[in-house]
């Protein structure tokens, strides 16, 4: 067990590029979670994943955000025309058992210049 | 609504010394708890967690927490502070339904030798 698997560690981009970020999670674990941490606050919830279906999204995801798990293992998490206030630390993690304590990833930490 | 409190931003304490980081929950059933320790540029590790059953919890590296219902608190507790434990600590609590955590913003630990 390798642990919840993040790539990239940073990115730098340009405002209005899109990006990619991907998460691999604990093969066991059926659920799947992505977080948003800015600068000096905890870890804020984005969206999770049950297998392959997607059954919560915050109203943090605006329509430029798109996550997808396919096959119920791997996740991507896309941002479309990326604004200087998507510039957060992105941070995945993954479950086997409702509030067991999610194990994190080490995070895509994204700046937008 | 779900939220977390963490009164102290930062909490400077010399090595050897003993260490509580407060946190206060606010939440209409029975929370689940949980401290995380995030270190400069990394993923969250988990601490402890609390589901019921014994209000005093033992974590990893000699943390415990105490779960006090009646004043919505769980705060976490070292008897003797290593250099090694500078970090930033989060407080969460986890809904009944487990798809999310709210994290509390976070004390940054300062040692001192």
């Amino acid at each position: 067990d390798t642990g919840v698997s993040q790539d990239p560690r940073h990115k730098i981009t340009k405002r209005g590029q899109n990006v990619t970020f991907r998460c691999d999670p604990i093969s066991e674990h059926n659920r799947l979670y992505w977080y948003r941490q800015t600068l000096g606050q905890g870890p804020e919830f984005l969206t999770y994943f049950q297998n392959e279906a997607q059954l919560e999204k915050s109203r943090l995801l605006s329509d430029r955000f798109s996550a997808e798990r396919p096959k119920g293992s791997f996740s991507t998490l896309e941002i479309q025309r990326t604004e200087q206030g998507d510039s957060a630390m992105y941070l995945c993690a993954s479950s086997f058992t409702d509030n067991y304590g999610y194990t994190f990833g080490s995070g895509t930490r994204l700046t937008v210049v | 609504a779900q939220s977390v409190t963490q009164p102290d931003i930062h909490i400077t304490v010399s090595e050897g010394a003993s260490l509580e980081l407060r946190c206060n929950y606010s939440y209409g059933a029975t929370p689940y708890l949980f401290w995380y320790v995030q270190s400069p540029g990394q993923g969250l590790q988990l601490l402890l967690k609390y589901f019921s059953g014994d209000t005093l919890v033992q974590g990893i590296k000699g943390f415990e927490a105490e779960f006090k219902r009646s004043q919505s608190s769980f705060n976490l507790r070292k008897p003797s502070v290593h250099w090694s434990d500078a970090a930033e600590y989060f407080c969460a609590v986890g809904t009944n339904t487990g798809n999310q955590f709210y994290f509390g913003t976070g004390t940054s630990l300062t040692v001192i030798p």
